[in-house]
């Protein structure tokens, strides 16, 4: 069984620029979660894909988009960088139904760095 | 507003010493709660979980925590901590209802010295 993966492990940007970050979900998961997590604090929820729909959305702008394939990898995008975009992004997919909540299991994260 | 405190940032611990890393939550009708521990420069791994049943839970490396609705609370704790338990540890709700969003606490380091 494969686990969540994550490309790229880093990522050196400028101000303005835009960035595509990609999820490959664990075998048989439906669900893809991503998260900012900046340097000492929790993660926040960003957004979640469930069946390539977006299915709930934090407090983020629209600056901030998804993606779900029909193989349930997914990406992150961001335009117009902004310097507080720097943080690890972490993606994170689950089985979701109608058995109700399922545990998210996390990737290693793709650090952004923002100049 | 759904929230989750983790109201020590740090724990110092002797090796071999018990520790409780406490967690409280906002209030709610339903939750589902998580521990997920994160080693340094690596993501979330999941250390036990929640979801109904039993109220206290056990993860395979000795830590266990308890459920306690009336105090909203999902403390963890291990009786005997080993030098690679030193991590960030991040406890985290789902409220029913919200798109299955993990919400997170800030997170406690614990830093285990011989």
């Amino acid at each position: 069984e494969t686990g969540v993966t994550q490309s790229p492990t880093h990522l050196i940007k400028t101000r303005g620029q835009q960035v595509t970050l990609r999820c490959s979900s664990q075998s048989g998961h439906n669900t893809v979660s991503w998260y900012q997590q900046a340097l000492g604090q929790g993660p926040q929820f960003i957004f979640q894909y469930y069946r390539e729909e977006e299915n709930g959305r934090g407090n983020f702008p629209p600056r901030f988009s998804g993606l779900q394939f029909p193989n349930y990898s997914s990406e992150l995008n961001v335009n117009a960088l902004e310097l507080d975009d720097s943080a690890l992004y972490l993606c994170a997919s689950s089985q979701e139904g109608l058995a109700g909540v399922d545990t998210q299991y996390f990737g290693p994260g793709t650090r952004l760095t923002v100049l | 507003a759904q929230s989750v405190t983790q109201l020590d940032s740090q724990v110092p611990v002797f090796e071999e010493a018990p520790v409780e890393l406490r967690c409280n939550y906002s209030s709610s009708v339903s939750v589902y709660l998580f521990w997920y521990v994160q080693y340094p420069n690596q993501g979330l791994q999941l250390l036990l979980k929640y979801l109904s049943g039993s109220t206290l839970v056990e993860s395979i490396n000795g830590f266990e925590a308890e459920f306690n609705k009336s105090q909203t609370s999902f403390h963890l704790r291990k009786p005997s901590v080993h030098i690679s338990d030193t991590a960030e540890y991040f406890c985290a709700v789902i409220y029913t209802g919200t798109a299955s969003k993990l919400t997170f606490g800030t997170g406690t380091r614990l830093q285990v010295t011989l």
